[in-house]
């Protein structure tokens, strides 16, 4: 079974601040972890994943997230917020092989104090 | 390539009415996942289809529940006798799964049907 816990359902930020979005997860299978935004009314677009390989992912829109597979985390960062990240994010986490179903956090809703 | 389509993206209804929703995969997708998202929640996994075949379903689907994939193309998600339970936002994912690696295993998700059972 896998899960996904994120810290802090609400996240504030000032403009030009720091973002540190934090989620750990559970897996007894070499997991695949995945970053998505969803923006009010919206789906969800994926900003970022990590499959095999470099433990530092780069998404778009300045994102980042580090795979620790000791710390079973995979936070997400960006060195500094705009107005425009305000949006809730969601850590999610499926297995490498089977059928990839993806299981979600309950999610973080961040805000962008100008 | 437009993406992932979902109609309708808003549908209210009275309770014990029934509703069926569609979602359009991006084309040669032959993954199709249907989730469903309360307030304030992640989505939740419902179901998925290979092409046509239904492969597993959530203990979330009721009987109440049905999904289609007829054609291997897009599909359906009806509801029957409406609760209000199931107002909540439905979100259809798909994938290629016959890509390897990272790349099968992206989904990307549509706009979202947000149901609202009165």
């Amino acid at each position: 079974a896998q899960s996904v816990t994120q810290l802090g359902s609400h996240v504030s930020v000032s403009e030009g601040a720091l973002v540190l979005l934090r989620c750990n997860y559970s897996s007894s299978v070499p997991p695949y972890l995945f970053w998505y935004v969803q923006y009010p009314n919206q789906g969800l677009q994926l900003l970022l994943k990590y499959t095999t390989g470099a433990t530092l992912v780069k998404g778009i829109n300045g994102f980042e997230a580090e795979f620790k597979k000791s710390e079973t985390s995979f936070h997400l960062t960006k060195p500094s917020a705009h107005m425009s990240d305000a949006a809730e994010y969601f850590c999610a986490v499926s297995d490498a092989g089977g059928y990839q179903k993806v299981t979600f956090g309950i999610g973080t809703k961040l805000q962008v104090i100008p | 390539d437009t993406g992932v389509s979902q109609n309708p993206r808003h549908k209210i209804t009275k309770r014990g009415q029934n509703v069926t929703f569609r979602c359009d995969p991006i084309s040669e997708h032959n993954r199709l996942y249907w989730y469903r998202q309360t307030l304030g929640q992640g989505p939740e996994f419902l179901t998925y289809f290979q092409n046509e075949a239904q492969l597993e379903k959530s203990r979330l689907l009721s009987d109440r529940f049905s999904a289609e994939r007829p054609k291997g193309s897009f599909s359906t998600l009806e509801i029957q006798r409406t609760e209000q339970g199931d107002s909540a936002m439905y979100l259809c994912a798909s994938i290629d799964a016959s890509l390897s690696g990272g790349a099968g295993n992206t989904q990307y998700f549509g706009p979202g049907t947000r149901l609202t059972v009165l």
